[in-house]
């Protein structure tokens, strides 16, 4: 079975300043897909980026970029020019990419706030 | 809109006091899942569907139905509710993962359930 391992309970940034929030996981898969989560305060889940993993190129949306390291299974997400509506939990994810019981993983989270 | 639609949004019963969460999607997904949330824990998955008449247990399936009649509709059943299902939970829809599988899931709004 898949795990997905996010070691920060908690970040804290300032405003406009860029910060990195880390995700592990284990799998025995070569393929397979990641991805990052947003949930503010109104519980919404937004998906914010996701990774192929048979791609190279790390993926990137706007301010939101990933650190893809597939040898040790880390996959970070980076958020450049901090924003206040940036503050959230955020999701680390994990989805197979054939067959079998076809959901995700998740990790426990990670609460980011954004100091004014 | 391709959305997700859930209900109720907040929920307070009484201990043993049978109830349904319904979810329904408009996007033709063969996939559909139930998930809670609690804090520290993340997302855990509690019974999922990859179609009609399919359904299958996650990673918390204890004291908890589902049923998959129509394709578009997936309720979650607690037939005798304890104060320890008292938590976040999420519906969440997506194409089954060779038609596009790396496109995640659609998340419903969330309910808030309180057992008490």
């Amino acid at each position: 079975a898949q795990t997905v391992t996010q070691s920060q309970p908690e970040m804290s940034v300032q405003e406009a300043e860029t910060v990195t929030l880390s995700c592990t996981y284990d799998t025995s898969e070569s393929d397979y897909y990641l991805f990052w989560y947003k949930q503010p305060p109104s519980r919404q889940m937004i998906l914010v980026i996701r990774q192929e993993a048979y791609k190279q190129q790390n993926a990137t949306e706007n301010r939101f970029s990933v650190n893809f390291q597939k040898a040790a299974k880390s996959f970070s997400l980076k958020i450049s020019d901090s924003q206040l509506g940036d503050a959230a939990m955020y999701f680390c994810a994990y989805r197979r990419m054939y067959g079998g019981a076809d959901g995700l993983t998740f990790g426990k989270g990670t609460h980011l706030i954004i100091q004014p | 809109e391709a959305q997700v639609t859930q209900n109720p949004r907040y929920l307070i019963t009484v201990t043993g006091k049978k109830l349904t969460v319904t979810c329904s999607q408009n996007m033709n997904h063969e996939y559909m899942s139930w998930y809670r949330q609690d804090p520290g824990l993340g997302l855990r998955q509690i019974y999922y569907s990859m179609n009609v008449e399919v359904t299958d247990k996650g990673d918390v399936p204890e004291g908890y139905k589902v049923s998959r009649k129509e394709k578009r509709n997936f309720p979650l059943i607690l037939e005798s509710p304890s104060p320890n299902q008292t938590s976040l939970y999420f519906c969440a829809s997506s194409p089954l993962y060779y038609r596009d599988p790396g496109k995640g899931y659609t998340f419903g709004s969330g309910t808030r359930l309180t057992v008490v």
